[in-house]
């Protein structure tokens, strides 16, 4: 069974860091690019980031551009969101997702079940 | 960047209805449409991939069509468990990017 755990959602304050985990399990994770996707309370959902399978192609959002950072570990079957410079605006359930597919463009057929971070003082 | 424009934002329906929530991207996407359900406090389920196709396991009463920049997604026969808020998803560009969502509830 494929799973997807979240972890390291905190309380931080503004300007603050953190970093969130994606443990994979039940698949090839080595094989797939790897998404993240957030969603503020009471909002919609937006793409934060993406990383293909080596780790060697990083995407991002303009929002987040030059504060968050993607990567993964491949023999730890972990994928990674490490957020400096937090602001406000950045509290939300952050969602780890796949394709399991090789293309980029795979849709995202498999979710963790999120992680929340807050950003206030 | 693809912005991708949903309408309505919401709507109120009963069982056994035909329900109906357009997509448009503000250029083409190429197909890279999707459909995902989203109830409250858990994540976004892929309905419908690549504009048209059913995922494994979705009922048949849900069902995509369109190209180019516009696309809809149907729902035959509401069924209770359908109530719920639903986004489309270009995944041709980056910024990969969502549909503000639409509420489907009940009337």
């Amino acid at each position: 069974e494929v799973q997807l755990v979240e972890s390291g959602g905190d309380l931080v304050q503004p300007g603050g860091s953190l970093r969130l985990s994606c443990a994979g399990s039940g698949f090839t994770f080595s094989n797939y690019w790897m998404h993240w996707v957030r969603q503020a309370p009471g909002e919609g959902l937006e793409w934060v980031s993406r990383i293909n399978s080596d780790g060697s192609v990083t995407n991002y959002a303009d929002s987040i551009e030059g504060r968050f950072t993607i990567s993964r570990d491949n023999a730890k079957n972990t994928l990674y969101l490490q957020m400096r410079s937090l602001r406000a605006e950045d509290t939300a359930v952050y969602y780890c997702a796949t394709g399991l597919k090789i293309l980029a463009v795979a849709p995202f057929a498999y979710w963790g079940q999120g992680a929340l971070v807050t950003v206030s003082s | 960047d693809i912005q991708m424009t949903q309408s309505p934002s919401s709507l109120s329906a009963s069982v056994g209805d035909r329900v109906t929530i357009t997509c448009r991207g503000s250029q083409t996407i190429n197909n890279y449409l999707n459909w995902y359900q989203q109830k409250p406090g858990k994540a976004p389920r892929l309905l419908v991939y690549a504009a048209s196709s059913l995922q494994s396991g979705v009922p048949s009463r849900f069902s995509g069509s369109g190209s180019g920049t516009d696309f809809t997604l149907t729902i035959s026969n509401l069924q209770p468990e359908d109530f719920a808020t639903y986004y489309c998803h270009q995944s041709y560009r980056t910024p990969q990017t969502f549909g503000q969502g639409t509420k489907v509830e009940v009337k």
